[in-house]
């Protein structure tokens, strides 16, 4: 079974500040992704990492994955309310059957 | 949009009872899960689809069956309905880039 460490578990901070979440495993991924999620909602996909050592923008969130495609990383620059939410990273298998997650990360960005 | 629907979005049912989810995708993806997600526990696979007659168990496959009789529906059985199987059932389909995408979640409350 693969397992995926996401820290950590709860962050609040103060609008403007920057962040950074973590998520680490012993196993190597085939891909990794990162959703975001909203009370009553589905995990909405926010962005797939491929390659070891990938790094993708989206305006203010990047996300890089590991050179050995074991870990991953969420930073977010200059924090906004809108933000708050519950943050997934999920690691793909090699055989691309099996999406393992991480336990979230509960952001609360407060103005 | 995902191209996902989920039926029922809500159920309450009583312990010993049958309860049967659909999953319905409009796009004709070979991949289809059924993920449930709980306090404390995130969100974990209970079935696999990788097409028609084909499916595999996940990490908390017990006291559920599967069916995928066509492309486009995957469903999720409950035999017997038991109060640890109150959740929120999330259904995905992985779609080109071994991207996954989740429908919007079946809140299933067995009393």
């Amino acid at each position: 079974t693969q397992l995926l460490e996401q820290s950590p578990q709860f962050l609040s901070i103060q609008e403007g500040e920057n962040l950074t979440v973590y998520c680490n495993s012993s196993s190597v991924f085939s891909s990794l992704q990162w959703y975001r999620q909203e009370p009553g909602e589905g995990p909405v996909l926010l962005v797939t990492v491929v390659t070891g050592g990938e790094v993708k923008k989206l305006k203010r969130l990047t996300f890089q994955f590991g050179d050995a495609r074991k870990d991953s990383s969420l930073h977010i620059t200059a924090a906004q309310p809108g933000d708050t939410g519950l943050y997934l990273c999920a690691g793909l298998n090699n055989a691309g059957n099996m999406l393992t997650f991480g336990g979230g990360t509960r952001l609360m960005v407060k103005p | 949009d995902a191209g996902i629907t989920q039926s029922p979005r809500h159920k309450v049912t009583e312990t010993g009872t049958p309860v049967t989810l659909r999953c319905h995708q409009t796009e004709n993806h070979r991949y289809m899960y059924w993920y449930r997600q709980d306090p404390g526990h995130g969100l974990r696979l209970i079935h696999y689809s990788y097409g028609v007659k084909d499916t595999d168990k996940g990490e908390v496959s017990d006291g559920y069956s599967v069916s995928r009789s066509k492309t486009e529906d995957f469903l999720l059985t409950l035999e017997s309905a038991t109060s640890s199987q109150t959740s929120v059932y999330f259904c995905a389909i992985r779609k080109a880039g071994n991207t996954i995408y989740f429908g919007e979640g079946s809140w299933l409350t067995v009393v």
